[in-house]
């Protein structure tokens, strides 16, 4: 089974802090997603990368920056963190581009950060 | 705008009836969906897919109905149990997915 593994399952930070969340599957997908999870917001897509040292804008990319220095391996990094970046933030990984199953995506078990 | 969109938030059921979720899409280029289950303090979990050149998929006690036309799918759980309650993502896309905001179902004895 694929395995998504976020570092740190709860985080207090304060306000300006810089934050690092980092990811890492093991299954050598080519696919890697930051998602935040807020209550009735669902899941919104940060930021999400097709291969190393490639990232790409998701729907609310501000405030945040990411980093993919090896396959396996994606960073998460909130340069000077606020209040409201408070929330759930979940990494996802998925085989390729290509439809019909390439899309699903697994799932870590979720980052809670708090800032202060 | 979302492009996905789970227009009811909660749902509640009696155990050993059906439990049904909806979802609609507006982007008719979504060639692929799929149904993601959460339970609290851990990630969503895959539960089902489909994809556009299908109408229905069926999982055990789970089946997921796709309309292209109308831009609709939703999710049977047949019969449902307790352990279903927890709260469902629809998600779409092509290549990134875009997901809605969630339904919580709670399935009661």
């Amino acid at each position: 089974d694929v395995k998504v593994t976020q570092s740190s399952r709860y985080l207090v930070k304060r306000t300006g802090e810089k934050v690092f969340l980092e990811c890492v599957q093991d299954m050598d997908h080519e696919n890697m997603f930051w998602y935040r999870q807020d209550p009735g917001l669902g899941l919104r897509l940060i930021y999400f990368s097709y291969d190393v040292k490639m990232k790409e804008k998701g729907d609310i990319p501000e405030g945040y920056s990411v980093s993919r220095e090896k396959k396996e391996r994606f960073s998460l990094i909130l340069e000077s963190a606020s209040t409201n970046q408070t929330s759930m933030y979940l990494c996802a990984s998925s085989l390729g581009r290509a439809t019909s199953g390439a899309n699903v995506l697994t799932f870590g078990a979720g980052s809670r950060l708090t800032v202060l | 705008d979302q492009q996905v969109k789970q227009n009811s938030p909660s749902l509640s059921v009696q155990e050993g009836r059906i439990s049904i979720l909806n979802c609609d899409y507006t982007n008719s280029m979504f060639d692929y969906f799929l149904w993601y289950k959460k339970y609290p303090a851990e990630g969503p979990t895959f539960l089902i897919s489909i994809s556009s050149i299908k109408d229905k998929n069926e999982d055990g006690r789970f089946t997921v109905f796709l309309n292209k036309s109308a831009k609709h799918l939703s999710l049977h759980i047949v019969p449902s149990q307790p352990g279903d309650s927890a709260v469902y993502f629809c998600a779409a896309g092509r290549y990134a997915l875009n997901f809605g905001k969630g339904t919580s179902l709670l399935v009661t004895p």
